[in-house]
């Protein structure tokens, strides 16, 4: 079954400005995970944060995790052309197998 | 020098017809992934192997067949192609069992007419 529901779908922005993106997850999870997948593509992995963690940063990258509210955000800050791409955040459970679920994705133009 | 690798990357066929997606890593990492993503981009976990045994097998139908060589290779064989078979699906690879980070393969795109 689904476990991620991410806001919004889809987000356009002009470089240079900050993207927000939403995911909110039902069970409990071990951690959870953002992935980019840029057009036809497969999926790069960005950030991870684990379930004992509130906050995370990489580069341009911002991740916060609240498990009380089951949601997390990624937030890129300064977007450039080349951060068009859909984004997932996915989550791992604490059944140790590796499984991961995704939510459906948001997709994130950035206009030059 | 490409980390995880399928082919192959376009698949078009006629219902019916039985096909193979070959995947190959060379990370060195111990558990493979096979994923489906359909055409609303919504990514789901189909099999996993850890070291050629299979650790997650979700509900998937049985023309669907994973198998594991040796760690490096995890092929996808379908049996009886069908129209809602057509999807990308996605070979991934991570460093052990519960291996947080997941390393993703390209994708196969396939269409069954």
């Amino acid at each position: 079954s689904q476990q991620g529901e991410e806001d919004p779908q889809a987000l356009s922005i002009q470089e240079g400005e900050n993207a927000t993106m939403n995911c909110s997850y039902k069970t409990s999870i071990n951690n959870l995970q953002w992935y980019r997948q840029n057009s036809g593509r497969g999926l790069v992995h960005l950030i991870l944060i684990r379930s004992n963690e509130r906050e995370k940063h990489s580069g341009r990258l911002r991740v916060t995790l609240d498990t009380s509210k089951k949601s997390s955000s990624l937030l890129i800050t300064a977007s450039r052309a080349a951060d068009t791409a859909s984004y997932f955040c996915a989550t791992g459970g604490s059944s140790n197998t590796g499984k991961l679920i995704f939510g459906q994705g948001t997709t994130l133009q950035v206009k030059p | 020098d490409t980390a995880v690798s399928q082919t192959p990357k376009y698949l078009v066929t006629q219902m019916g017809n039985d096909k193979s997606i070959k995947c190959e890593q060379n990370l060195g990492h111990d558990t493979m992934y096979w994923y489906k993503q359909d055409s609303k981009k919504f990514l789901k976990i189909m099999f996993s192997y850890n070291n050629k045994e299979l650790i997650i097998n979700e509900t998937v139908p049985n023309r669907f067949s994973p198998k594991s060589p040796d760690k490096a290779h995890l092929n996808l064989h379908i049996n009886s192609l069908e129209l809602g078979d057509s999807a990308v699906y996605f070979c991934a690879s991570s460093q052990a069992v519960g291996g947080e980070t997941q390393y993703f393969g390209p994708g196969t795109r396939l269409l069954v007419l």
